[in-house]
């Protein structure tokens, strides 16, 4: 099966800039989550979509961060305005859930921001 | 509000070697999932193992086992005859039934394995 897909694999924006990222999850997964993962530390969950709705924000700065999965498939993370302290790799995950409630998350690759 | 705690920053092993890495966590639930993930460099996090909390025996994948002690809350992983690529961080993560399929990750284990 094809893994889960994201882009850009890299980007440098200055602060105050804005910036957007696209996950495409594996098909039929219904769940989708975006972490940040700042630099030696362990993946942060910023938000968790189940199809098109959110299960969970509580960790995204919504004052600069915004998500959305419409149609309940790919999603956008976008940052604006970006700060400093935003650089790090965003992560795209997704994973089946139904009966199998205890399906492990697939990664994507990770877009490594750089905010200078 | 469930945590993962893995003490150890960096560990290094030689070839063909086997190491262990420290993971615990806390929660109130009963009915979990726990799982070792790989991240070498390339920054894709890879499964290497899960562990059904409700499971006495501990999983195995290969070269990968676990020791799942539930009552001290502990989840370590061994990998035996190790490999060069093996080197990479390595993240404990939960996952709780009752909390929305959400993952909480440790703050990683750096591996290297000299040849």
């Amino acid at each position: 099966e094809a893994g889960v897909a994201q882009s850009p694999r890299y980007k440098i924006i200055e602060k105050r800039q804005s910036v957007a990222f696209w996950c495409n999850p594996i098909s039929g997964h219904a769940t989708l989550y975006w972490y940040q993962q700042i630099l030696g530390q362990g993946p942060k969950l910023l938000i968790q979509f189940q199809n098109n709705g959110v299960v969970d924000d509580s960790q995204l700065p919504k004052d600069r961060f915004s998500a959305e999965r419409l149609k309940g498939v790919d999603s956008t993370l976008k940052i604006q305005p970006a700060k400093l302290e935003d650089s790090a790799v965003y992560l795209c995950a997704s994973s089946l859930l139904g009966e199998r409630a205890h399906s492990p998350l697939h990664f994507g690759n990770g877009t490594r921001l750089t905010v200078t | 509000a469930q945590t993962v705690t893995q003490s150890q920053p960096e560990m290094s092993v030689q070839e063909a070697e086997t190491v262990t890495l420290s993971c615990t966590y806390d929660t109130s639930e009963n009915n979990y999932y726990l799982f070792w993930y790989k991240q070498p460099p390339s920054r894709q996090m890879i499964l290497v193992i899960r562990q059904e909390a409700y499971k006495q025996q501990n999983a195995t994948e290969n070269r990968f086992s676990v020791n799942f002690q539930k009552a001290a809350k502990s989840f370590s992983l061994k990998i035996s005859d190790s490999q060069l690529g093996d080197t990479a961080m390595y993240f404990c993560a939960f996952m709780g039934t009752n909390t929305g399929n959400q993952f909480y990750f440790g703050t990683g284990t750096s591996l290297t394995v000299i040849p």
